[in-house]
């Protein structure tokens, strides 16, 4: 059974607006969580991380929400840019370095 | 500049045929994960090493082996290719206090 879920496939949202993508995990134990990005033809690039001792974290127009007692974190994109289009992966572990396990990804797509 | 790369990245095989993908990485790092990603799915873990002769079953491990001879190769193996893996294959790398980098990837077709 998926252990990280990811429940929106695709999405779209205009440029200059806020992307929000949502992220459920169902293992108490996952204490690290990570966003990826990825191009068609391209490995996932690490763009995001937050630990289970935080409830946000920010890089510049990304930030990472974590409620661990809803199990769910989300990642906003403000502004969202054309150059954001693409495949967003949620990933948890037991703590950094340890096995990651995915989400199915939401297609993010920004319109000019 | 450190790199993690995987080969070949594209590969058509026979059912049935024993197949080996190749990770190679420069990081150091001690950490190697094979995944594989299908529509739907998303990236899903099928083998794992923390060390050198250290490897572990994940997800979706039947049918594939790997060994970890040295801390630069994670060589995945099927054993008897199917239908069913094909698939496009990506190999990552980390350290206990990094995020994991991945490969380009390999797109494995089985006819």
């Amino acid at each position: 059974d998926q252990q990280v879920k990811q429940n929106s496939p695709s999405l779209s949202v205009q440029e200059g607006r806020i992307s929000i993508l949502n992220c459920d995990y169902t293992n108490s134990m996952f204490d690290y969580f990570l966003w990826y990005k990825k191009y068609p033809a391209e490995g996932p690039t690490f763009l995001i991380s937050i630990s289970s001792i935080k409830d946000k974290n920010e890089d510049g127009r990304f930030t990472v929400f974590l409620n661990k007692s809803a199990k769910h974190l989300s990642l906003h994109i403000v502004p969202s840019q054309p150059g954001d289009s693409a495949v967003y992966f949620c990933a948890a572990s037991g703590g950094p370095g340890n096995q990651f396990y995915f989400g199915t990804g939401t297609s993010l797509t920004v319109i000019p | 500049d450190a790199e993690i790369t995987q080969s070949p990245r594209h590969k058509i095989t026979e059912t049935g045929r024993q197949v080996t993908l190749a990770c190679h990485q420069t990081w150091n790092h001690n950490n190697m994960f094979w995944y594989r990603q299908d529509l739907g799915h998303g990236l899903r873990l099928i083998h794992y090493s923390y060390g050198v002769h250290d490897t572990n079953k994940g997800e979706v491990s039947d049918g594939y082996s790997v060994s970890r001879s040295n801390t630069e190769d994670l060589p995945l193996t099927l054993e008897s290719a199917a239908s069913s893996q094909t698939s496009v294959y990506f190999c990552a790398s980390s350290n206990m206090n990094t995020e994991a980098f991945f490969g380009q990837g390999t797109r494995l077709t089985v006819v």
